[in-house]
Order: structure tokens, then C-alpha cells, then sequence
């Protein structure tokens, strides 16, 4: 039973780019949650969604950031026109309701923004 | 809002016991978490306890709580290098909360 998976492990965007970090859950998980940790601080929690659905956005940036999780396929966390500030760990983590027992978390995304 | 405090750094002898500790300011929490992350990883969920208990023992691990104080400490016995890590603290303030918030998370290094 593979764990929750995220690719890529790194990623490396010049400034302006566009970045997208996908995040399959683990089987049988239907609530994926999004987080951002910047070096040296924990974790911040950016958004929390369903099968086509944003439950929770309220840790997201109101520009650039936008999180998908459709029917079919993995979630995408999605930065338009990053900046060097975006650059941090990404952590997607899955569960199959809500909290309560903890989640299960990936390994991240490391966003490098040059 | 939420705050999450733990000291940086925590280094001990290999077989010796560690106690890191977490202070957290919400007194609506229903769950507090330790979790492990290693370098280059993700978070590894050690162990969780509910905000009604006071103790939980996990083998080496115990989770002590005391809720009037808002304190949280993970005392790891027999420590081994392979314990080596960044352990954070986590709080949920509401039952089937969206998200949990995390302190910044002690470094505990083992010193063979």
C-alpha cells in the first residue's frame, strides 16, 4: 500500500514561472490537505480538499496559489508567476475523514525559486 | 490566533532519556500530536493523544499532557542515533478540524 506520493521531490523555477505540485493521496484517502513549511519554521497549513471540492482555503496567499482535486487523478497545488519568497518544502497529506487519528504525510515537493 | 512553542535544539547521549517539550496556547484543543520528520522526508506521525487523557505510553515513547499548564512533552527512552531528527508538536482545536497547527520544531541530535 504506497504511502501518499508527491512529485516532483524538487523542483526548480525561475522567478515568473509557473509551478505545479501534484500530491496522490493514499488508496482509499479522500480528504488531502496542503502545507508549507519555510526553512527553519513547521508546518503552515494552506488548504484542506475533498473529491472536487475546496473544503477549507483559508491558509492559501489570495494571488498566485490555487489547489485542485478533481474526480479522477491527483491534487494540484498551482503558483503562478512565483517569487523568490514562494521557495519552501511543500507537504500534501491525506487521510480518510477527518482528523482525529493524524494524517499521512508525503515526502514534499522542495520549491527552489531562482 | 493559534501559538505552538518549542525549544530549537535538544542534544543527548545515545541510551539516555529525551524530553522534548511543547507549549501551546489554545485551551479548545481535542488532539496533540508528535510527529518526526527526518532530513530530506516527510512528517511520520509518532504518536497522538486526546486532550481528556494525561499520559500515553507508546514502547519507548510517552506522551505526558498537562492541560491546565497547556504543556506537552514526548520523553523518548533509551534514545538511539537513529532517533536523530526534527520532532514537532502538533495541535487540533476542534473535533474533525481541517488542519492542525504545528510548532517550529525541536532538533534532537543523538551523541554516540
Amino acid at each position: 500500500n504506497a504511502g501518499v506520493m508527491q512529485n516532483p521531490r524538487h523542483l526548480v523555477r525561475r522567478r515568473g514561472q509557473e509551478a505545479r505540485l501534484r500530491c496522490s493521496p493514499m488508496k482509499g484517502h479522500s480528504h488531502v490537505y496542503w502545507y508549507r513549511q519555510l526553512p527553519e519554521e513547521g508546518l503552515k497549513f494552506m488548504v484542506y480538499l475533498q473529491k472536487e471540492n475546496i473544503i477549507d482555503e483559508s491558509g492559501m496567499p489570495k494571488e498566485r496559489f490555487s489547489a485542485e482535486f478533481p474526480k479522477e487523478g491527483p491534487s494540484i497545488l498551482r503558483i503562478q508567476q512565483v517569487v523568490r519568497g514562494d521557495s519552501a518544502a511543500y507537504f500534501c497529506a491525506s487521510s480518510p475523514v477527518g482528523t482525529g487519528d493524524g494524517y499521512t504525510f508525503g515526502s514534499g515537493t522542495r520549491l527552489t525559486v531562482v | 490566533g493559534e501559538d505552538v512553542e518549542q525549544s530549537l535544539f535538544l542534544s543527548v547521549r545515545e541510551g539516555d532519556s529525551s524530553v522534548i517539550n511543547c507549549t501551546y496556547t489554545d485551551s479548545s484543543s481535542t488532539y496533540l500530536y508528535w510527529y518526526k520528520q527526518e532530513p530530506g522526508a516527510g512528517l511520520q506521525l509518532l504518536t497522538y493523544i486526546f486532550s481528556n487523557m494525561d499520559m500515553k505510553q507508546d514502547q519507548r515513547l510517552t506522551v505526558l499532557l498537562n492541560k491546565k499548564d497547556k504543556h506537552l512533552s514526548l520523553r523518548i527512552a533509551d534514545t538511539q542515533t537513529g532517533d536523530s531528527a526534527i520532532y514537532f508538536c502538533a495541535e487540533s482545536i476542534q473535533t474533525g478540524a481541517n488542519n492542525l497547527f504545528f510548532g517550529t520544531g525541536t532538533r534532537l541530535t543523538v551523541i554516540p
